[in-house]
């Protein structure tokens, strides 16, 4: 009965190629969101999602595109992988978009790009 | 500017001893909540305790405890009764109010327990 889940565990790619990864949340959450961490282990926001629509759309590249085909679900499609997208990407949930609740994370998708 | 700052080295502690782990913060936002999370060495991200800045108590959870003092914007996490399993990495992050609000997160202390 996990919380939120993702898939793939492990993505490893070339360089050029176009991956999606998927989220999914069983806690009937209205808010998910997308993270990435570096190398470095430093952890930043790239998205969110309230209810399907998009609230948090933070200065990343294009070639990110998120998709929600419901509440339950979020996506994270990434277009022509650059070296410099590798990381580990968290998809999270919250219950929803308030300063309070709090961001249940996902086991992360390690994402190698070669 | 840095809304979230750790500046501790990695930390050590031994078994059975408490530890403090130190945040600030920096907002002027009257309503902000923090946040604690645990990165164990097999990745995962764990939520371990919230405290709201108009909470008047400071929150517990089990062994964690959060040493809130608004008035210096410090958040330290305090663990008692360490376990080798507490052996991760910790993140102090804060969300402000607004539905557009992000979560920041502080880069992150190591702690290493030593049995």
């Amino acid at each position: 009965d996990t919380a939120v889940s993702q898939t793939p565990k492990y993505l490893v790619t070339q360089m050029g190629n176009d991956k999606s990864i998927k989220c999914e949340q069983n806690l009937g959450h209205d808010t998910m969101y997308w993270y990435k961490q570096d190398s470095k282990k430093f952890l930043k926001i790239m998205f969110s999602y309230n209810n399907k629509e998009l609230i948090i759309n933070e200065t990343v590249p294009n070639r990110f595109s998120p998709k929600s085909p419901d509440k339950a679900h979020l996506n994270l499609h990434i277009n022509s992988l650059e070296l410099g997208d590798s990381a580990v990407y968290f998809c999270a949930s919250s219950q929803d978009w308030r300063v309070g609740e709090t961001q249940y994370f996902g086991p992360g998708t390690r994402l190698l790009v070669l | 500017a840095q809304k979230i700052t750790q500046t501790q080295p990695g930390m050590f502690v031994q078994e059975k001893e408490a530890v403090t782990l130190d945040c600030t913060y920096d907002t002027s936002d009257p309503s902000y909540g923090l946040f604690w999370y645990k990165q164990p060495s097999s990745g995962e991200m764990i939520f371990l305790i919230y405290q709201g800045s108009y909470d008047q108590q400071n929150a517990t959870e089990g062994r964690y405890s959060l040493n809130f003092q608004k008035a210096r914007k410090s958040a330290n996490l305090v663990i008692s009764a360490s376990q080798l399993g507490d052996s991760a990495m910790y993140f102090c992050a804060m969300r402000e109010g607004g539905a557009n609000s992000k979560l920041t997160f502080g880069k992150g202390i190591t702690l290493s327990v030593r049995p």
